[in-house]
């Protein structure tokens, strides 16, 4: 089935560094990538659609300047969080439309990250 | 706004059936999708019902819709501890691939 992966898994990072997180469709090509975050024992709230080779788009409250998006090629998003601060500690998690039948699509395995 | 609701918790014994609910909000929504998801680790696509089915089986899932409710339901028969996790639900937001998650419902099955 296809896959999606992320990387790093876990990221621990000082207060005011810089974190990037890497999305990858693996056995297919996705012009579309959403990322999520959870928050411990919660649901997860979309923030974003990655869109290749133009602008992503931004969920209500989610700060772009906050939260960079780059989606460069058609297997690759990158969400950076800029001048990350304890409260940015989540777990992040993409997901790819397969664009195959029934609309599904295929979540990452999640980035936990934890800003000290 | 769009809005997915779950009960938070289930506790079954191992061999029973579980049933998980869920309702949603957005009626243009064409697919509900069942995932699942263990300690850690990030979500399995379970099952998913497209909005003009009443019931999908796949092994021991079953998943019954009503639309006119707006009330989505998952069965898992001969529930095992290899079932416990958190189960979310999820409606597609206007029909596109965007979706919006219920609150998940943690399912703990005893032996």
């Amino acid at each position: 089935g296809a896959v999606v992966s992320q990387h790093p898994s876990r990221v621990i990072c000082k207060s005011g560094t810089s974190v990037k997180i890497e999305c990858r469709s693996l056995d297919f090509q996705a012009t579309t990538m959403f990322w999520y975050r959870q928050f411990p024992k919660k649901s997860l709230m979309l923030m974003a659609t990655s869109n290749e080779g133009s602008k992503a788009t931004y969920e209500q409250g989610v700060e772009k300047d906050k939260f960079l998006i780059n989606h460069a090629s058609l297997t690759l998003s990158t969400l950076t969080v800029t001048s990350a601060h304890p409260e940015d500690s989540s777990f992040y998690i993409c997901s790819a439309p397969t664009g195959g039948g029934g609309d599904t699509q295929y979540f990452g395995p999640g980035t936990r990250l934890t800003v000290l | 706004g769009e809005d997915v609701e779950q009960s938070l918790f289930l506790s079954v014994r191992e061999g029973d059936s579980s049933v998980i609910n869920c309702t949603y909000t957005d009626s243009s929504s064409t697919y509900l999708y069942w995932y699942k998801q263990e300690p850690g680790a990030g979500l399995q696509l379970l099952t998913y019902i497209f909005s003009n089915m009443d019931m999908k089986q796949d092994q021991r899932l079953t998943v019954l819709l009503n639309k006119k409710d707006k009330h989505l339901s998952l069965r898992i028969a001969d529930t095992q501890t290899g079932d416990s996790a958190i189960y979310f639900c999820a409606e597609s937001i206007r029909s596109s691939y965007k979706l919006i998650f219920g609150s998940g419902t943690r399912l703990l099955v005893r032996p």
